[in-house]
């Protein structure tokens, strides 16, 4: 199948760093994607990582990627309020149209 | 802003009505895509056109149809909407860059679809 699962709540204090998980069962796809959804917005692609890389750091972001495991995560340093939102994981199975997870929401305290 | 314009903002129907929903896509994007975002299903792509054809399905009821149109803007058709098609309808839009097989979707802010 075309699984992409996350959990779905997490909740952080301000300046700590979140961590937002993801499994999927369909190794085909040649990229992963994390993409943020804000309230009443629609989804704005935040990173990609190359399936062949292990991971990929973008100023406050790190995806780490575990292919033996199909496990993805995105590291948010120094989470901030603004960084509030849905996050979701997707992936091109076969270079088809996005499959996404079910979304984490972030909550940040201040 | 991604580039990419979904109009209505917003549609309130009733059961039994049809509604067109519409996406322009960013320019020069061959591709458009159609998703559905409910409370119970979650995201769920609905149909893909390229340079004006169907290229892949998903999803999608057969009361419900799109197109694209030689401008590459395209429309979803729902039909005998059912409570049940209350929901958020995204279009994306997609430049496929063969050589490294990077497809980055861009998406519009939605059309929010209540069916009362």
């Amino acid at each position: 199948g075309e699984d992409v699962e996350q959990s779905l709540f997490l909740s952080v204090r301000e300046g700590d760093s979140s961590v937002i998980n993801c499994t999927y069962t369909d190794s085909s796809s040649t990229y992963l994607y994390w993409y943020k959804q804000e309230p009443g917005a629609g989804l704005q692609l935040l990173t990609y990582i190359f399936s062949n890389m292990d991971m990929k750091q973008d100023q406050r972001l790190t995806v780490l990627l575990n292919k033996k495991d199909k496990h993805l995560s995105l590291r948010i340093a120094d989470t901030q309020t603004g960084d509030s939102a849905i996050y979701f994981c997707a992936q091109p199975p076969g270079r088809r149209a996005l499959t996404f997870g079910s979304g984490t929401r972030l909550q940040v305290q201040p | 802003d991604s580039g990419v314009t979904q109009t209505p903002k917003h549609l309130i129907t009733a059961t039994g009505q049809r509604v067109t929903l519409r996406c322009s896509p960013r320019s020069g994007d061959l591709s458009v895509y159609w998703y559905q975002q409910s409370l119970d299903q979650g995201l769920q792509f609905l149909i893909q056109y390229y340079n004006g054809e169907e290229r892949a399905k998903g999803n999608i009821l057969e009361r419900f149809s799109a197109q694209q149109f030689p401008d590459l803007h395209s429309e979803l058709n729902l039909s005998s909407l059912e409570l049940g098609d209350s929901a958020l309808y995204f279009c994306a839009s997609s430049f496929f860059d063969r050589p490294s097989g990077l497809n980055i979707q861009y998406f519009g802010a939605g059309t929010r679809l209540s069916v009362l």
